[in-house]
């Protein structure tokens, strides 16, 4: 079975600052790993994922993560926080060894922006 | 990607009436999958509604609650029985694409039951 740890429920960042949200995973298989945001009153919108290969995967919106095997981790990162990126972040990961592929989600990181 | 669409999108329901919530894909595709996300938390699956076979459901949740159509390969609905004021949460549709490993999601229907 899967589980995911997002270390922080709310974060505030300023603007033009670093955005850093901390995913760890549990997985006893080789994980899938996502993130998913949520603006207010809108479903989920896939920012990038991680399935095989290179390590560091870049998303939209100039958000990039990096799978560390070692530390079962994914953490989300953006340079320059903009006003736009407030919302709730999700990351999730899935069986890669099965083919269900379920989903289990994080409780999710609430993002604000200070001007 | 996909386009998926959700109806209604919002509704206010009287407890103990049923609603039924529907799920449109603009492409084929076989695996569909039912969130739910409580106020304030996280999604938590309901179930997976792949095409040709009986909707699998998670612990805690049952057909007689929350069944499942899934007529074809672009349509699915989701019925929410019996309803109480806990059911008051936004349910989502997803869709497995590429292999099916990654989701992509609906734009919910946000329910609220007095």
């Amino acid at each position: 079975a899967q589980s995911v740890t997002q270390l922080g429920s709310h974060v505030s960042v300023s603007e033009g600052a670093l955005v850093l949200l901390r995913c760890n995973y549990s997985s006893s298989v080789p994980p899938y790993l996502f993130w998913y945001v949520q603006y207010p009153n809108q479903g989920l919108q896939l920012l990038l994922k991680y399935t095989t290969g290179a390590t560091l995967v870049k998303g939209i919106n100039g958000f990039e993560a990096e799978f560390k095997k070692s530390e079962t981790s994914f953490h989300l990162t953006k340079p320059s926080a903009h006003m736009s990126d407030a919302a709730e972040y999700f990351c999730a990961v899935s069986d890669s060894r099965g083919n269900d592929y379920k989903l289990s989600f994080g409780a999710g990181t609430t993002v604000t922006v200070r001007a | 990607s996909a386009v998926i669409s959700q109806k209604p999108s919002r509704d206010i329901c009287q407890r103990g009436t049923s609603l039924t919530i529907q799920c449109q894909v603009d492409s084929q595709v076989t695996m569909m999958f039912w969130y739910r996300q409580q106020p304030g938390q996280s999604l938590t699956l309901i179930a997976t509604a792949n095409q040709g076979s009986e909707a699998t459901y998670e612990s805690g949740f049952v057909i007689d609650k929350f069944p499942i159509s899934r007529p074809n390969l672009t349509f699915s609905t989701l019925t929410v029985s019996n309803m109480s004021p806990e059911d008051s949460s936004i349910y989502l549709c997803s869709v497995g694409l590429l292999r099916g490993e990654t989701q992509y999601f609906g734009p919910g229907t946000r329910l609220l039951v007095l």
